[in-house]
Protein backbone atom coordinates (compact mmCIF):
# COMPACT_ATOMS: atom_id res chain seq x y z
CA UNK A 1 0.00 0.00 0.00
CA UNK A 2 1.16 3.31 -0.83
CA UNK A 3 1.96 5.97 1.85
CA UNK A 4 -0.01 8.75 2.16
CA UNK A 5 1.15 12.52 1.20
CA UNK A 6 -0.35 15.40 1.96
CA UNK A 7 -1.12 17.69 0.58
CA UNK A 8 -1.61 17.05 -2.89
CA UNK A 9 -0.65 19.99 -4.10
CA UNK A 10 0.32 23.61 -2.69
CA UNK A 11 0.91 26.86 -4.01
CA UNK A 12 3.30 29.11 -1.95
CA UNK A 13 5.45 32.85 -2.47
CA UNK A 14 8.75 33.02 -3.02
CA UNK A 15 10.41 33.12 0.24
CA UNK A 16 7.47 31.11 2.15
CA UNK A 17 8.01 28.03 3.48
CA UNK A 18 6.23 24.43 3.46
CA UNK A 19 5.42 21.76 4.78
CA UNK A 20 4.94 18.27 3.16
CA UNK A 21 3.85 15.47 4.90
CA UNK A 22 4.27 11.32 4.30
CA UNK A 23 2.51 8.67 6.50
CA UNK A 24 2.59 5.02 6.08
CA UNK A 25 0.41 2.16 7.20
CA UNK A 26 3.41 -0.06 7.19
CA UNK A 27 6.78 0.00 9.56
CA UNK A 28 8.93 2.40 8.39
CA UNK A 29 12.78 1.65 8.33
CA UNK A 30 14.23 4.49 5.95
CA UNK A 31 11.80 7.36 4.41
CA UNK A 32 13.38 8.84 0.86
CA UNK A 33 12.64 12.10 -0.48
CA UNK A 34 12.81 13.07 -3.99
CA UNK A 35 11.78 16.29 -6.11
CA UNK A 36 10.81 15.95 -9.35
CA UNK A 37 10.64 18.55 -12.33
CA UNK A 38 8.04 18.24 -14.99
CA UNK A 39 9.48 16.14 -18.28
CA UNK A 40 12.83 15.15 -15.82
CA UNK A 41 13.69 12.44 -13.68
CA UNK A 42 13.20 12.30 -9.82
CA UNK A 43 16.57 13.45 -8.31
CA UNK A 44 17.26 12.72 -4.32
CA UNK A 45 16.84 15.12 -1.87
CA UNK A 46 17.28 13.40 1.58
CA UNK A 47 17.18 9.70 3.27
CA UNK A 48 16.20 9.33 6.92
CA UNK A 49 16.45 5.97 8.68
CA UNK A 50 15.48 4.23 11.92
CA UNK A 51 18.09 5.73 14.71
CA UNK A 52 18.55 9.17 13.73
CA UNK A 53 20.13 9.27 10.81
CA UNK A 54 20.06 11.44 7.53
CA UNK A 55 22.06 12.14 4.48
CA UNK A 56 20.65 14.42 2.14
CA UNK A 57 20.58 18.13 0.86
CA UNK A 58 21.89 21.22 3.19
CA UNK A 59 18.79 23.10 2.47
CA UNK A 60 16.07 20.85 3.20
CA UNK A 61 15.18 19.27 6.42
CA UNK A 62 12.99 16.27 7.15
CA UNK A 63 11.47 14.08 10.12
CA UNK A 64 10.71 11.12 10.67
CA UNK A 65 8.66 9.60 13.92
CA UNK A 66 8.69 6.13 13.53
CA UNK A 67 6.22 5.45 15.94
CA UNK A 68 3.79 7.19 13.64
CA UNK A 69 5.15 5.89 10.80
CA UNK A 70 5.55 9.33 9.81
CA UNK A 71 7.78 11.92 8.17
CA UNK A 72 7.59 15.50 6.87
CA UNK A 73 9.81 17.64 4.68
CA UNK A 74 10.85 20.84 5.66
CA UNK A 75 11.39 23.76 2.27
CA UNK A 76 11.48 27.19 4.18
CA UNK A 77 12.21 30.35 2.46
CA UNK A 78 11.07 28.56 -0.93
CA UNK A 79 13.06 29.93 -4.02
CA UNK A 80 11.44 29.41 -7.40
CA UNK A 81 13.58 26.66 -8.46
CA UNK A 82 11.76 24.40 -5.58
CA UNK A 83 8.37 23.48 -7.68
CA UNK A 84 8.06 20.32 -8.34
CA UNK A 85 6.51 17.34 -7.36
CA UNK A 86 7.70 15.36 -4.15
CA UNK A 87 7.37 11.97 -3.63
CA UNK A 88 8.35 10.21 -0.46
CA UNK A 89 9.29 6.56 -0.65
CA UNK A 90 8.96 3.98 2.09
CA UNK A 91 11.66 1.47 2.86
CA UNK A 92 12.18 -1.65 5.02
CA UNK A 93 15.11 -3.10 6.32
CA UNK A 94 17.47 -4.88 4.72
CA UNK A 95 15.97 -4.71 1.02
CA UNK A 96 15.07 -1.72 -1.37
CA UNK A 97 11.52 -2.60 -1.69
CA UNK A 98 10.51 0.93 -2.20
CA UNK A 99 7.09 2.07 -1.85
CA UNK A 100 6.47 5.62 -3.30
CA UNK A 101 3.72 7.76 -2.12
CA UNK A 102 1.34 9.43 -5.19
CA UNK A 103 3.44 12.76 -4.79
CA UNK A 104 2.46 16.92 -3.74
CA UNK A 105 3.11 19.07 -6.29
CA UNK A 106 4.81 22.03 -5.10
CA UNK A 107 4.20 25.47 -7.34
CA UNK A 108 6.37 28.61 -5.98
CA UNK A 109 5.27 32.17 -7.23
CA UNK A 110 6.77 35.47 -7.83
CA UNK B 1 29.62 11.25 -15.62
CA UNK B 2 28.00 9.34 -12.64
CA UNK B 3 24.80 8.53 -14.50
CA UNK B 4 22.15 5.58 -15.39
CA UNK B 5 21.34 5.50 -18.97
CA UNK B 6 18.03 4.14 -20.28
CA UNK B 7 17.30 3.00 -23.94
CA UNK B 8 15.15 4.01 -25.86
CA UNK B 9 13.57 7.48 -24.82
CA UNK B 10 10.86 6.81 -26.74
CA UNK B 11 9.29 3.62 -28.42
CA UNK B 12 5.70 3.08 -30.00
CA UNK B 13 5.12 -0.61 -30.30
CA UNK B 14 2.34 -2.87 -30.91
CA UNK B 15 0.25 -5.51 -28.95
CA UNK B 16 2.27 -8.79 -28.45
CA UNK B 17 5.81 -7.49 -29.75
CA UNK B 18 8.45 -8.48 -27.23
CA UNK B 19 10.46 -6.24 -26.18
CA UNK B 20 13.77 -4.76 -24.12
CA UNK B 21 14.62 -1.79 -22.36
CA UNK B 22 17.83 -1.86 -21.70
CA UNK B 23 19.49 0.39 -18.65
CA UNK B 24 23.17 0.81 -17.41
CA UNK B 25 25.44 2.83 -14.61
CA UNK B 26 28.44 3.72 -13.93
CA UNK B 27 28.58 3.79 -10.41
CA UNK B 28 29.51 0.23 -9.41
CA UNK B 29 26.38 0.40 -7.83
CA UNK B 30 24.60 -2.62 -6.04
CA UNK B 31 21.14 -1.98 -6.35
CA UNK B 32 19.26 -1.32 -9.20
CA UNK B 33 15.10 -0.97 -9.70
CA UNK B 34 13.04 -0.47 -12.29
CA UNK B 35 9.75 1.68 -11.78
CA UNK B 36 6.50 2.83 -14.01
CA UNK B 37 4.94 6.07 -13.51
CA UNK B 38 1.10 7.06 -14.60
CA UNK B 39 -0.81 9.92 -13.84
CA UNK B 40 -1.99 10.33 -10.17
CA UNK B 41 -0.72 7.36 -9.12
CA UNK B 42 2.75 8.44 -8.68
CA UNK B 43 6.26 5.95 -8.99
CA UNK B 44 5.31 2.05 -8.62
CA UNK B 45 8.19 -0.48 -8.56
CA UNK B 46 8.99 -3.02 -10.90
CA UNK B 47 11.09 -5.02 -9.54
CA UNK B 48 14.89 -4.61 -8.13
CA UNK B 49 17.82 -6.55 -7.33
CA UNK B 50 20.35 -5.93 -4.57
CA UNK B 51 23.21 -7.56 -6.68
CA UNK B 52 24.30 -10.65 -9.52
CA UNK B 53 21.38 -12.54 -10.36
CA UNK B 54 19.50 -11.80 -7.52
CA UNK B 55 16.40 -9.98 -8.39
CA UNK B 56 12.90 -9.39 -6.69
CA UNK B 57 9.42 -8.44 -7.29
CA UNK B 58 7.88 -4.90 -6.46
CA UNK B 59 4.58 -3.69 -6.25
CA UNK B 60 3.69 -4.27 -10.10
CA UNK B 61 5.18 -7.18 -11.37
CA UNK B 62 2.83 -8.85 -13.84
CA UNK B 63 3.82 -8.53 -17.32
CA UNK B 64 7.58 -7.97 -16.72
CA UNK B 65 10.73 -9.72 -16.68
CA UNK B 66 13.95 -8.84 -15.57
CA UNK B 67 17.42 -9.82 -15.20
CA UNK B 68 20.67 -8.99 -13.77
CA UNK B 69 24.22 -10.99 -15.14
CA UNK B 70 26.42 -8.33 -14.88
CA UNK B 71 26.48 -5.83 -12.14
CA UNK B 72 25.98 -2.42 -14.20
CA UNK B 73 23.22 -3.79 -16.64
CA UNK B 74 19.37 -4.42 -15.74
CA UNK B 75 17.14 -4.87 -18.20
CA UNK B 76 13.08 -4.61 -18.38
CA UNK B 77 11.98 -7.00 -20.50
CA UNK B 78 8.18 -7.21 -22.21
CA UNK B 79 7.38 -10.56 -23.46
CA UNK B 80 3.99 -9.65 -24.99
CA UNK B 81 3.28 -5.91 -24.48
CA UNK B 82 -0.22 -4.91 -24.16
CA UNK B 83 -2.20 -1.51 -24.10
CA UNK B 84 -2.19 -1.04 -19.96
CA UNK B 85 1.76 -1.37 -20.29
CA UNK B 86 1.42 2.27 -21.69
CA UNK B 87 3.48 4.32 -19.30
CA UNK B 88 6.76 6.27 -18.75
CA UNK B 89 9.49 4.02 -17.27
CA UNK B 90 12.63 4.80 -14.94
CA UNK B 91 15.41 3.15 -13.41
CA UNK B 92 17.30 3.87 -10.68
CA UNK B 93 20.54 2.69 -8.90
CA UNK B 94 21.72 3.09 -5.90
CA UNK B 95 25.11 2.02 -3.34
CA UNK B 96 22.39 0.06 -1.32
CA UNK B 97 20.22 0.10 1.90
CA UNK B 98 20.34 3.46 3.59
CA UNK B 99 21.55 5.62 0.86
CA UNK B 100 19.41 7.64 -1.59
CA UNK B 101 19.12 6.36 -5.73
CA UNK B 102 19.94 8.15 -8.87
CA UNK B 103 17.34 7.52 -11.05
CA UNK B 104 17.49 7.15 -15.69
CA UNK B 105 16.01 9.95 -17.48
CA UNK B 106 13.15 7.38 -18.73
CA UNK B 107 11.88 5.82 -21.36
CA UNK B 108 7.94 6.50 -22.35
CA UNK B 109 6.44 3.58 -24.03
CA UNK B 110 3.17 3.44 -26.15
CA UNK B 111 1.94 0.05 -27.24
CA UNK B 112 -1.09 0.35 -29.23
Amino acid sequence: QQPVQSPQAVILREGEDAVINCSSSKALYSVHWYRQKHGEAPVFLMILLKGGEQKGHEKISASFNEKKQQSSLYLTASQLSYSGTYFCGAGGFGNEKLTFGTGTRLTIIP
Amino acid sequence: EAQVTQNPRYLITVTGKKLTVTCSQNMNHEYMSWYRQDPGLGLRQIYYSMNVEVTDKGDVPEGYKVSRKEKRNFPLILESPSPNQTSLYFCASGPGWGYGYTFGSGTRLTVV
